[in-house]
């Protein structure tokens, strides 16, 4: 597509349910990352995948959070038994390659918007 | 390992007037540093970039950054602000090999 694609936009849910965000990459982009934006707390790294190596998840609050990328495009963040403390702007996005220095832009999504209630 | 300190969480200036943003950076390995931009509502933006070479960058809607490694800064500027530059403003750094590592933000106030 375009640009990087998520969905939904916005989801409220309630406390202990589990959660499923999508992304959709940029066609072509081997690269993708997830980052969570809280308030005035900027945005914190969450997990990325690089091609078909293992994903660097060390950016994973806790083992409530996993991430899977289908086929080298298409990722999903699946948050289990949800707290209020993970309402918050998830953002998905991806690039050519990791590596920054090449000047490889990262464009990013519009974010999901997750209301834990 | 990276970090950015991004000084002052809220400017706010006169239309018209010079804007500066802060940002200060760590890293152990000579850094790649960016500046995006959010509006309201919206994903990030890429204003400019630095990677190699000369160290004034020049980016989109007016924007600047120059790279100073002897202070660890990547300061923004632009000479005369609009209201349209109203929005949220994230310094990031990368080792180029790693993902991004983003400072907290600081939200631009522009005033009439």
């Amino acid at each position: 597509g375009a640009g990087v694609s998520q969905s939904p936009s916005n989801k409220v849910t309630e406390k202990g349910k589990d959660v499923e965000l999508r992304c959709d990459p940029i066609s072509g982009h081997t690269a993708l990352y997830w980052y969570r934006q809280s308030l005035g707390q900027g945005l914190e790294f969450l997990i990325y995948f690089q091609g078909n190596s293992a994903p660097d998840k060390s950016g994973l609050p806790s083992d409530r959070f996993s991430a899977e990328r289908t086929g080298g495009s298409v990722s999903t963040l699946t948050i289990q038994r949800t707290q209020q403390e993970d309402s918050a702007v998830y953002l998905c996005a991806s690039s050519l390659q990791l590596t920054q220095g090449s000047g490889n832009t990262i464009y990013f999504g519009e974010g999901s918007w997750l209301t834990v209630v | 390992a990276q970090s950015v300190t991004q000084l002052g969480s809220h400017v706010s200036v006169s239309e018209g007037a010079l804007v500066l943003l802060r940002c200060n950076y760590s890293s152990s390995v000579p850094p790649y540093l960016f500046w995006y931009v959010q509006y309201p509502n919206q994903g990030l933006q890429l204003l400019l970039k630095y990677t190699t070479g000369a160290t004034l960058v020049k980016g989109i809607n007016g924007f600047e950054a120059e790279f100073k490694k002897s202070e660890t800064s990547f300061h923004l500027t632009k000479p005369s602000a609009h209201m349209s530059d109203a929005a949220e403003y994230f310094c990031a750094v990368s080792a180029g090999n790693t993902p991004l590592v983003f400072g907290k933000g600081t939200r631009l106030s522009v005033i009439a």
